[in-house]
């Protein structure tokens, strides 16, 4: 079964305003990455935040990770309709094992 | 960042042919290269992994004979997809590793390449 679960699997929401998505795991983590695929296209890395940390921020990203609820988030302030693309969380346990994928959050910021 | 160039994006096929699909890092060695198969709408499924210089390793239900893939160098993989069948139709997206000397094992960076889209008539 997959490890990452992200939830919403849908979301919209209008420009300007914040969107949070969340991930919930099934094992132990090393790290845990977010990571965005636009229509059609590849993946482009976001965010990485080790087992060890709490919060880490990218521009207008913040990722928190709680390992005592086997969870994360993302955060994305001030939205833009740019932001419009589906985001995954990928788990790896540890160096050497394969990234395990979440099913995606779709998010669509209207204009 | 790290770039990894997938080719061809997109190719239309019939029924019985096979496919030959790229995946090369352009600025860093990639010791690891993933294949993943995304279906419309689906999250990304681990086809098999790839290590420059041995044989790939499959995920469980993945056909070998027919996924081929070659990882020759450690900046070119490639995926073919033998006899391919109307099924075999999908989004494939390579991915590769980083290779880094020393320290940080937590840093477990997957490049991806922008996928190619396989269409078998």
């Amino acid at each position: 079964s997959q490890q990452g679960e992200e939830d919403p699997q849908a979301l919209s929401i209008q420009e300007g305003e914040n969107a949070t998505m969340n991930c919930s795991y099934k094992t132990s983590i090393n790290n845990l990455q977010w990571y965005r695929q636009n229509s059609g296209r590849g993946l482009v890395h976001l965010i990485l935040i080790r087992s060890n940390e709490r919060e880490k921020h990218s521009g207008r990203l913040r990722v928190t990770l709680d390992t005592s609820k086997k969870s994360s988030s993302l955060l994305i302030t001030a939205s833009r309709a740019a932001d419009t693309a589906s985001y995954f969380c990928a788990t790896d346990a540890w160096f050497g094992q394969n990234f395990v994928f979440g099913p995606g959050t779709r998010l669509s910021v209207l204009p | 960042g790290a770039v990894v160039s997938q080719h061809p994006s997109w190719v239309i096929c019939k029924s019985g042919t096979s496919v030959k699909i790229e995946c090369r890092s352009l600025d860093f060695q990639a010791t690891t290269m993933f294949w993943y198969r995304q279906f419309p709408k689906q999250s990304l499924m681990l086809m098999a992994t790839s290590n420059e210089g041995s044989k790939a390793t499959y995920e469980q239900g993945v056909e070998k004979d027919k996924f081929l893939i070659n990882h020759a160098s450690l900046t070119l993989s490639t995926l073919t997809v033998t006899s391919a069948h109307p099924e075999d139709s999908s989004f494939y997206i390579c991915s590769a590793r980083e290779k880094r000397q020393g320290g940080d094992l937590a840093k477990n960076i997957q490049y991806f390449g922008a996928g190619t889209r396989l269409s078998v008539l």
